[in-house]
């Protein structure tokens, strides 16, 4: 099993849709979550953090849940500029040393 | 802007050959991680440098090495390289002591033939 799993899209969708991706992982110790976007060729940006009571910000809702180790991303109203590539990431921090696991990422396509 | 700077921006090298890979962050950010980005594929973990030692790695064999200096910079080294060896190297940096935030650099494409 990998240790991060995504939705294996692609996602099309039309401007205005809302979609949802998700995201399972199997360390139970891992601490802390994210979702990061990645434009084509370019490196990942923090879109949000992960919190268990669930946070929102604007259009963006992320969810998380500890005892099915299951997280999730919903975006509403989509947007053109919002088509790229979504990655679930986990962080794990032990010993003085902390390391980020990435989801294979799910491609997202907002169509006109 | 990430602060976060990665040379080259591309690379072709040929197999067997040995590449040095730089990153360059601003101030402050103790913590650097290198991660290899195969093509559909998401970043994969290959080591992290905090106070200029290894202190992480991920499940990449030996000939693959590092460095990071007082400056704040970085380097990726890799040698004997293969042609799976082509992908996309990020660098992350952060300040460990207060911000769970990495920066990432935009990365070299690193192409093996």
């Amino acid at each position: 099993r990998k240790e991060v799993e995504q939705d294996p899209g692609p996602f099309n969708v039309p401007e205005g849709a809302t979609v949802a991706f998700n995201c399972t992982y199997s360390n139970s110790a891992s601490q802390s979550f994210f979702w990061y976007r990645q434009d084509c060729r370019k490196e990942p940006k923090l879109l949000m953090s992960v919190y268990s009571s669930g946070n929102e910000d604007g259009r963006f809702t992320a969810q998380l849940n500890r005892a099915s180790q299951y997280i999730s991303l919903l975006i509403r109203d989509s947007k053109l500029s919002d088509s790229a590539t979504y990655l679930c990431v986990v962080y794990w921090e032990g010993a003085g040393s902390y390391q980020l696991t990435f989801g294979k990422g799910t491609k997202l396509s907002v169509i006109p | 802007e990430t602060g976060v700077t990665q040379s080259p921006t591309h690379l072709i090298k040929t197999r067997g050959q040995q590449v040095t890979l730089r990153c360059s962050s601003q101030s402050g950010h103790n913590t650097v991680s290198w991660y290899q980005q195969a093509l559909g594929q998401g970043p994969q973990f290959i080591f992290q440098y905090y106070r200029e030692e290894e202190n992480g790695r991920g499940n990449f064999p030996p000939r693959f090495s590092g460095l990071q200096f007082p400056n704040y910079s970085s380097e990726l080294n890799v040698n004997a390289l293969e042609l799976d060896d082509s992908a996309l190297y990020l660098c992350a940096a952060r300040d460990f002591s207060s911000s769970y935030e990495q920066y990432f650099g935009p990365g070299t494409r690193l192409t093996v033939t």
